[in-house]
């Protein structure tokens, strides 16, 4: 099993940035997953980590270390659009790549 | 098909009935996930299937609840004797193996009145 924590919620200023954290506990490893979901709709996905570093998609960047059990989700030049909810997700190889879901952050933007 | 697809998108019912969700996969796709979640809440994981086997059954809350898939395609989840604490969307996920990322349905949103 494993225990992945987030911060419940956030608020940023429009056009600024904002990290949103992720720890996660798990004995098999095997990847790192951010989803955003706006109020009343399906998760959409956002990216993915398997090694250490960051991995940069235009406005949104994510970052893994495994060492520390530590994932950061970056968005950059926040838009209104943005205020949803970040679920950081964990695939765990000793339950045959099961994908297991954090409680979510649930960010607010404001003009 | 072009994504995932649930069925049905909406489904109220009585307290002790059994009820049926649908789940059509992306083509191709091996792996597919059930997901249960609560108004305001997270995700809650019921079950994996890669193919038609199902490696993980750990998140299945009772047994009152089953899942099955058929021909690595379609699943249903199966909630026996419907329970209020049952309300909630249910929601389906598939994947290209269990190595990639997984793309969602829509939902099915239960009401057990």
């Amino acid at each position: 099993g494993q225990n992945i924590d987030q911060p419940t919620e956030m608020t940023a200023t429009e056009g600024a940035i904002v990290q949103i954290n992720c720890t996660y506990q798990t004995s098999g490893f095997n990847g790192l997953f951010w989803y955003q979901q706006h109020a009343g709709e399906a998760p959409t996905f956002l990216s993915y980590n398997v090694l250490d570093g960051l991995e940069e998609k235009g406005r949104f960047s994510s970052f893994l270390s495994r060492s520390k059990g530590y994932s950061y989700l970056l968005l950059k030049e926040l838009q209104m659009k943005d205020s949803a909810s970040y679920l950081c997700a964990v695939r765990e190889a000793n339950s045959g790549y099961a994908l297991n879901f954090g409680k979510g952050t649930s960010l607010l933007v404001t003009p | 098909g072009a994504g995932v697809s649930q069925s049905p998108s909406n489904k109220v019912t009585e307290k002790g009935k059994d009820v049926e969700l649908r789940c059509d996969p992306i083509s191709g796709h091996t792996a597919l996930y059930w997901y249960r979640q609560r108004l305001g809440q997270g995700l809650e994981f019921l079950i994996y299937f890669q193919g038609n086997s199902a490696p993980d059954k750990s998140g299945l809350p009772s047994d009152r609840f089953s899942a099955e898939r058929t021909g690595e395609s379609v699943s249903t989840l199966t909630i026996q004797r419907t329970q209020q604490e049952d309300s909630a969307v249910y929601l389906c996920a598939s994947s290209l193996g269990g190595m990639t990322e997984a793309f969602f349905g829509q939902g099915t949103r239960l009401t057990v009145v």
